[in-house]
């Protein structure tokens, strides 16, 4: 089974400020998707961005980008000229390119980041 | 707007007294899924359902029941809940078991039993 893992609880980011969310997981499987979700206090789950495997191409959408490091299985967030906006709890999320069980999102347990102004 | 409705989103009830919530999605997703979020251990996923009359287990299923009638629908049945159930509840549909759609995620449910 496909584990994925957040071992910072919290990270604190000065406003204008980049910041790094690390995340690694495990998997045996060659293919498979990377999400990065937004939990605001108003709990919506926002889709931040995604990354597919076999692409070598890290993903970026605006401020936000990621570094895939395949080998590693290491997928951190980073954002850029960090905003009020970005105070949330981020979750990393794998899905596997199997359907049926294996097609839900094994999520992270989490990281809660605060943006000081 | 293309959208996962749930309802309600605070819920409050005693221990025994049956109580469902409900997902609603307007996107003719054929895939819906079930998730609870507790402090510590992120979202853990429930049930889910690859399309109509079709659902299964997932990781934490005991105690709760789901149907699939319709593709929009997909409610989450506490037949006696526990205190052990309280919890954050997500309704999520994509556009099938396929593994680049994203989970488009409810508002939640806030469920407090006692």
């Amino acid at each position: 089974a496909q584990t994925v893992t957040q071992s910072q609880p919290e990270m604190s980011v000065q406003e204008a400020e980049t910041v790094t969310l690390s995340c690694t997981y495990d998997t045996s499987e060659s293919d498979y998707y990377l999400f990065w979700y937004k939990q605001p206090p108003s709990r919506q789950m926002i889709l931040v961005i995604r990354q597919e495997a076999y692409k070598q191409q890290n993903a970026t959408e605006n401020r936000f980008s990621v570094n895939f490091q395949k080998a590693a299985k290491s997928f951190s967030l980073k954002i850029s000229d960090s905003q009020l906006g970005d105070a949330a709890m981020y979750f990393c999320a794998y899905r596997s390119p199997y359907t049926g069980a294996n097609s839900k999102l094994t999520f992270g347990k989490g990281i809660t980041l605060s943006v000081r102004p | 707007e293309a959208q996962v409705t749930q309802n309600p989103r605070y819920l409050i009830t005693v221990t025994g007294k049956k109580l469902t919530v409900t997902c609603s999605q307007n996107m003719n997703h054929e895939y819906m899924s079930w998730y609870r979020q507790d402090p510590g251990l992120g979202l853990r996923q429930i049930y889910y359902s690859m399309n109509v009359e079709v659902t299964d287990k997932g990781d934490v299923p005991e105690g709760y029941k789901v149907s699939r009638k319709e593709k929009r629908n997909f409610p989450l049945i506490l037949e006696s809940p526990s205190p052990n159930q309280t919890s954050l509840y997500f309704c999520a549909s994509s556009v099938g078991g396929a593994h680049n759609s994203p989970l488009h995620f409810g508002n939640g449910t806030r469920l407090t039993v006692t």
